[in-house]
């Protein structure tokens, strides 16, 4: 079964200095992976995606994941933190077994300290 | 990019109420929808899988006969949470496809539930 663990409950960072959450996955198949972030009471948005092509995907915000087959991961980074990336993060997979779904991670808590 | 909206966003009932959460697409036709639940701090949880025009496609736990979800046009489909008990509050979010063969899921800013 498709699974995305996310080791890391919260991540402090400074403003200005850069930021990694992680995130492993489990897939049987070419990987499907995405981030997505989520601000208090919203919906999630949309920040990068990896289907196939270069190992480093460039997202919104100025957001970027590093996928890396043999590791099994996909971290998403950024070499400047916001205040305003303060925000709860999430990777997915997708899941084709079975009809379509999305497997998220427990989420991460980014705080960017000022 | 795609829009999809929920209404209402906040709402309060009583226990023993029905409500009705509404998803719709704005600018682009969805074959699928799906709602989540999500409790605080934790992640989402698919609830069902909706194809215009067919049954949900219910998750395990689920309970299908009160968490009735419609999906009646390409643009539209709810969710009535029946006979509301404590335990269903939660934030509910939907979320939208173009179709299967779609990469991007797009997701309404999600509905809070109070039931009281």
């Amino acid at each position: 079964a498709q699974s995305v663990a996310q080791p890391e409950d919260q991540v402090n960072v400074a403003e200005g200095n850069p930021l990694t959450v992680k995130c492993t996955y489990s897939v049987s198949g070419n990987p499907y992976l995405f981030w997505y972030v989520q601000y208090p009471n919203r919906g999630l948005q949309f920040l990068l995606k990896y289907i196939t092509g270069d190992n480093l995907v460039k997202g919104s915000y100025g957001f970027e994941a590093e996928f890396n087959k043999s590791q099994t991961s996909f971290h998403l980074k950024k070499p400047s933190a916001l205040v305003s990336d303060s925000a709860l993060y999430f990777c997915a997979v997708r899941d084709w077994t079975g009809g379509f779904k999305t497997i998220f991670g427990a989420g991460t808590r980014l705080f960017v300290k000022a | 990019g795609a829009v999809v909206s929920q209404h209402p966003s906040r709402v309060i009932c009583k226990s023993g109420t029905s409500v009705k959460i509404e998803c719709r697409s704005l600018d682009f036709q969805a074959t699928t929808m799906f709602w989540y639940r999500q409790f605080p701090k934790q992640s989402l949880m698919l609830m069902a899988t909706s194809n215009e025009g067919s049954k949900a496609t219910y998750e395990q736990g689920v309970e299908k006969d009160k968490f009735l979800i419609n999906h009646a046009s390409l643009t539209l489909s709810t969710l009535t949470v029946t006979s509301a008990h404590p335990e269903d509050s939660s934030f509910y979010i939907c979320s939208a496809l173009t179709d299967l063969t779609s990469y991007e899921q797009y997701f309404g800013p999600g509905t809070r539930l109070t039931v009281t």
